[in-house]
């Protein structure tokens, strides 16, 4: 089976700031795929970043990286310069190496203050 | 192009009904999935399906929810005799292969009265 636990249900920033999202999973699968996604009130689920297991290194997308701790499980999601149009409930989620299945997180809501 | 498009937005319906709940699917996207989110939480997997056949429906909740996806594209979710506990947002997504990127749709909010 498949978990991915989220632990903050909501996290704050000012506008520029930086945050971070936290996020742990168990998986008994040795590749994998993590995801981070965006779902604004609009509920449109919106691919933030992605990450494959197999690559230590970091992915990063504009002002959105990850912290990939494949030891420790961790996937923690680091925004930038935060905007005001960042403000959303953020996922975490994986996926194993089958047919494509995504097993997410509880959530975090975002709100960025201006 | 044209995205995942799902029908109705928002269904109303008393306890007991039967509801149908329409995924358009990206044009040429062989894996279609259907997933729950209930108020507050992360989506949880109910079907997937490659092409016409339903290759894993351990995610469906029990007897009453059942779906279909006839000729390779547009599914369906079907529920009968609705509970309140169904009320949800349910949210489909495809991919032009099984381990493809999903792309989801704005998904149907279902209110059971």
């Amino acid at each position: 089976a498949q978990t991915v636990t989220q632990s903050q249900p909501e996290m704050s920033v000012q506008e520029a700031e930086t945050v971070t999202l936290s996020c742990t999973y168990d998986t008994s699968e040795s590749d994998y795929y993590l995801f981070w996604y965006k779902q604004p009130p609009s509920r449109q689920m919106i691919l933030v970043i992605r990450q494959e297991a197999y690559k230590q290194q970091n992915a990063t997308e504009n002002r959105f990286s990850v912290n990939f701790q494949k030891a420790a499980k961790s996937f923690s999601l680091k925004i930038s310069d935060s905007q005001l149009g960042d403000a959303a409930m953020y996922f975490c989620a994986l996926r194993g190496t089958s047919y494509g299945k995504l097993t997410f997180g509880q959530g975090t809501i975002l709100t960025v203050h201006p | 192009g044209a995205g995942v498009s799902q029908t109705p937005s928002n269904k109303v319906t008393e306890k007991g009904k039967y509801v149908e709940l329409r995924c358009d699917p990206i044009s040429g996207h062989t894996a279609l999935y259907w997933y729950r989110q209930s108020l507050g939480q992360g989506p949880e997997f109910l079907i997937y399906f490659q092409g016409t056949g339903a290759a894993d429906d351990s995610g469906l909740p029990n007897d009453r929810f059942f779906a279909v996806r006839p000729e390779g594209s547009v599914s369906t979710l079907k529920i009968q005799r609705t509970e309140r506990g169904d009320s949800a947002v349910y949210l489909c997504a495809s991919a032009p292969a099984p381990r493809s990127e999903q792309y989801f749709g704005p998904g149907t909010r279902l209110t059971v009265t």
